[in-house]
């Protein structure tokens, strides 16, 4: 398995909601990561997480809430997102300085 | 600052038609450049890898290489299809000092159009 699976694919939410974003791999990397992208942007670092503990947060608002219960697994809690918000989120995952392999993100759109 | 260019921003070229993508960065120390394709609202897919020693890398249509001395690379595909028209972006990484905490600095990619 050499993937990265996110989940949902698309997801559409109001700035009360609670919701969450998943990636899954199997690849064994211990270092996982999430990325927001704007259209025709290039991806910016939100978190990074090393061997399950969180080791970068790029200063990034609370209402965005990291978590990686395991090594397989990471989830990115939202809550009271802005229109704003509405971007490509990127899961990606990394083995030392090879096989950063990203997912197909989620599309979110915040109303 | 670390950055990463890229040229052309946009090409359009006919299908079966070869083209060539630029980069050039300014990243210190470097570990390695890695070259993406990432089509609309999808994810990036890694097309090659290369680090300090490495010239030149192949995966199919698509040769990359790297003159670590100049601080260039670039991204050649052979023979172009429909399919490859996507977003294609150079991804440089510096040495990181500790495991998971390596930054990577993307160039803004060029968007390439095949056309039939």
């Amino acid at each position: 398995d050499t993937e990265v699976t996110q989940t949902p694919k698309h997801l559409v939410m109001g700035m009360t909601n609670k919701k969450s974003l998943k990636c899954e791999q199997h690849m064994g990397h211990r270092a996982m990561y999430w990325y927001k992208q704007k259209a025709k942007k290039p991806p910016e670092l939100m978190f990074v997480y090393s061997y399950e503990k969180l080791s970068i947060n790029e200063s990034v608002p609370s209402r965005f809430s990291p978590e990686c219960p395991n090594s397989s697994l990471l989830n990115l809690h939202l809550h009271a997102l802005q229109p704003e918000d509405s971007a490509l989120y990127l899961c990606a995952s990394a083995a030392a300085n090879y096989g950063y392999t990203f997912g197909s993100g989620t599309r979110l759109t915040v109303v | 600052k670390n950055q990463v260019e890229q040229s052309p921003q946009s090409l359009i070229i006919l299908e079966g038609k070869n083209c060539t993508l630029q980069c050039n960065y300014t990243v210190s120390p470097f570990s390695n450049l890695r070259w993406y394709k990432q089509d609309t609202g999808r994810g990036p897919v890694s097309l090659t890898i290369m680090t300090f020693s490495e010239n030149t890398k192949s995966n199919g249509r698509y040769t990359a290489t790297l003159d670590a001395d100049t601080k260039q690379s670039s991204l050649h595909i052979t023979a172009s299809q429909l399919s490859d028209s996507a977003s294609y972006i150079c991804v440089v990484s510096a040495e990181q000092s500790n495991f998971g905490n390596e930054k990577l600095t993307f160039g803004t990619g060029t968007r390439l159009t095949i056309i039939p």
